[in-house]
């Protein structure tokens, strides 16, 4: 399974934004990459996914880097619940293994008020 | 609202019996399901992947015999923790992904399920 690399922890001042980097430089073409935040004692929640092209919806915004190496979650304006642990995850299509999704160590972001 | 609910949410049992948690999915049939365990201050940890109608897959170094997972239906995949010890002590969490989606959506998580052996 191709494996993600994040900060343990980063700090953001409320309404400011916030970008939490991933790196994946193993990522096979076929690798979509999904991002996942959790909230303490609560499973994770989705965020964003995307392949090959930046994506943004209502939560966040993904930008992808051209090698897709890289990946940026950007939070435009950061609230006290966005405060999580946020996980970068690849998933292929291996519809064989099910598509797993194996969780690396994520960041957990705090919110400065 | 939730599209995958687990039960209970929280459950203490004293050591050597055994504990059945159950995960439903709402919106859509899940064909597989996943069972995650996480432990404090730790990433969440693949246990296994259950499959509708076949026997799970688990994960290297999860025993199966210790933790058993039936997946009868399209909707519920059940995780039994056998002779559970206080080291079987943690938050269960389970997964599954809407067919529809291609088998590249988003993974919908249940609320979790925390175990206390005492």
């Amino acid at each position: 399974d191709a494996k993600t690399t994040q900060p343990n922890s980063m700090e953001s001042n409320e309404e400011e934004p916030v970008h939490l980097p991933c790196n994946h430089s193993t990522i096979s073409g076929t690798d979509y990459i999904h991002w996942y935040r959790q909230l303490p004692s609560q499973g994770p929640e989705y965020v964003i996914h995307g392949l090959t092209s930046n994506v943004n919806n209502r939560m966040a915004s993904l930008a992808i880097a051209e090698d897709r190496k890289s990946s940026t979650l950007i939070l435009h304006r950061a609230t006290l619940r966005d405060a999580a642990v946020y996980y970068c995850i690849l998933t292929g299509l291996d519809t064989n293994t099910g598509n797993q999704f194996y969780f690396g160590t994520g960041t957990s972001l705090t919110v400065i008020p | 609202g939730a599209v995958v609910s687990q039960h209970p949410s929280r459950v203490i049992c004293k050591s050597g019996t055994s504990v059945k948690i159950e995960c439903r999915s709402l919106d859509f049939q899940a064909t597989t399901m996943f069972w995650y365990r996480q432990f404090p201050k730790q990433s969440l940890m693949l246990m296994a992947t259950s499959n509708e109608g076949s026997k799970a897959t688990y994960e290297q170094g999860v025993e199966k015999d210790k933790f058993l997972i039936n997946h009868a239906s399209l909707t519920l995949s059940t995780l039994t923790v056998t002779s559970a010890h206080p080291e079987d002590s943690s938050f269960y969490i389970c997964s599954a992904r809407d067919p529809r989606t291609g088998g590249t959506g988003e993974l919908f998580f249940g609320e979790g399920s925390r175990l206390t052996v005492l």
